[in-house]
């Protein structure tokens, strides 16, 4: 079993919907993330929160837009997606500290979207 | 700038059969390294990670790799594979100057036949 719980596991939905990808972690990690990853390819970095504050945004189109209500909660919401937006969205999150360099990402299974 | 070179994209391999499954990475500072494991319809799993000391490090069920600082190689073994081992392996690496950012290898699928 994870330890990091992402909902739904599977979404569909077309390109004028709004959806919100969900994301929960109880290991008292301050370093949240969201990844998407195509298939047979590794996964993209796309947001890292630290200590609930955005560290990280690797120049991902504001369709997609992350929130971090608190220490343990990850979202992602989507508006207005491409079919080529259609991936797995990994969380992950993952120890802070002197050496978060060489902390261990802790992934969830993933949410699959499809964008029709 | 840091980076991962996985030279196999597919590795298939009979049961019992030993592996290897090769990363190169490069980084100008002092890298640790990292192996995950993806299996069908799930996320990533760490399987082992070099940080500092042993340049052996074990995973529990059987995994190896060896961190050669000459070679900037961090390659992946296990003497006697199974079935259950077919997964998608991805070889990543972070340093100091990366932060929070962990840069993946383009993944091996490792395909174990009966």
């Amino acid at each position: 079993d994870t330890e990091v719980t992402q909902t739904p596991k599977h979404l569909v939905m077309g390109m004028t919907n709004k959806k919100s990808l969900k994301c929960e972690q109880h290991m008292g990690h301050r370093a949240m993330y969201w990844y998407k990853q195509k298939a047979k390819k590794p996964p993209e970095l796309m947001f890292v929160y630290s200590y609930e504050k955005l560290s990280i945004n690797e120049s991902v189109p504001s369709r997609f837009s992350p929130e971090c209500p608190n220490s343990s909660l990850l979202n992602l919401h989507l508006h207005a997606l491409q079919p080529e937006d259609s991936a797995l969205y990994l969380c992950a999150s993952s120890q802070v500290g002197g050496s978060s360099y060489n902390s261990p990402l802790h992934f969830g299974n993933g949410t699959r979207l499809t964008v029709t | 700038a840091q980076s991962v070179t996985q030279l196999d994209s597919q590795v298939p391999v009979f049961e019992e059969a030993p592996v290897e499954l090769r990363c190169n990475y490069s980084s100008s500072v002092s890298v640790y390294l990292f192996w995950y494991v993806q299996y069908p319809n799930q996320g990533l799993q760490l399987l082992l990670k070099y940080l500092s000391g042993s340049t052996l490090v074990e995973s529990i069920n059987g995994f190896e790799a060896e961190f050669n600082k000459s070679q900037t190689s961090f390659h992946l073994r296990k003497p006697s594979v199974h079935i259950s081992d077919t997964a998608e392996y991805f070889c990543a690496v972070s340093d100091r100057a990366g932060g929070f950012k962990t840069i993946f290898g383009a993944g091996t699928r490792l395909f174990v036949k009966a």
